[in-house]
């Protein structure tokens, strides 16, 4: 079974440009999850989807970050203008239970590192 | 407010000593929990996962964990490390519909 592929693994941009990130999550998982990892840190949400629905975006920046999962499987995240501070690691998960169902179990991707000059 | 705390920052431990990692969370309610592991340059592996029955959890890589309610802990152990073990292992919780994750354990193995 493939895992959760996510590209690119790696992405230097200078502040205030625009960046996107993909994810492909295991075949057949409904729900999508993109973290972020600060240096030091361990991953926190920033946006949950259910299929194609967004199920929790409380901790994404809205004014410069926006995720979409179009069709209900893979999905991008974009960062317009980025800052220094978005400097991380971006994590896409993926899960097979509903959203908060029982046996809920994550499986990560291996990440983008993005480092904002 | 919910959390997940791992109290050590760094551990170093010599090739085929034991190694423990400690955990403790803060819920209203027993949450799911879970040990990952990251390796440099890596995303996250799932070690083990601890959701309800035998406190004492088998994973892969030869980890197990222990889970305690009574001291609202989840500790991983391993009877001896390997060089391969040293990773960054990261302690998570599952409660209200969201994973919370500790900050992370590095752990450093010494020949």
């Amino acid at each position: 079974e493939a895992g959760v592929a996510q590209s690119p693994r790696y992405k230097i941009i200078e502040k205030r440009q625009s960046v996107a990130f993909w994810c492909n999550p295991i075949s057949g998982h409904a729900t999508l999850y993109w973290y972020q990892q600060i240096l030091g840190q361990g991953p926190k949400l920033l946006i949950q989807f259910q299929n194609n629905g967004v199920v929790d975006d409380s901790q994404l920046p809205k004014d410069r970050f926006s995720a979409e999962r179009l069709k209900g499987v893979d999905s991008t995240l974009k960062i317009q203008p980025a800052k220094l501070e978005d400097s991380a690691v971006y994590l896409c998960a993926s899960s097979s239970q509903l959203a908060g169902g029982r046996q809920e179990t994550q499986y990560f991707g291996p990440g983008t590192r993005l480092l904002v000059l | 407010a919910q959390s997940v705390t791992q109290p050590d920052i760094h551990i170093t431990v010599s090739e085929g000593a034991s190694l423990e990692l400690r955990c403790n969370y803060s819920y209203g309610a027993t949450p799911y929990l879970f040990w990952y592991v990251q390796s440099p340059g890596q995303g996250l592996q799932l070690l083990l996962k601890y959701f309800s029955g035998d406190t004492l959890v088998q994973g892969i890589k030869g980890f197990e964990a222990e889970f305690k309610r009574s001291q609202s802990s989840f500790n991983l152990r391993k009877p001896s490390v390997h060089w391969s073990d040293a990773a960054e292992y990261f302690c998570a919780a599952l409660g209200d519909y969201k994973l919370s994750f500790g900050a992370g354990t590095t752990v450093t193995v010494r020949a």
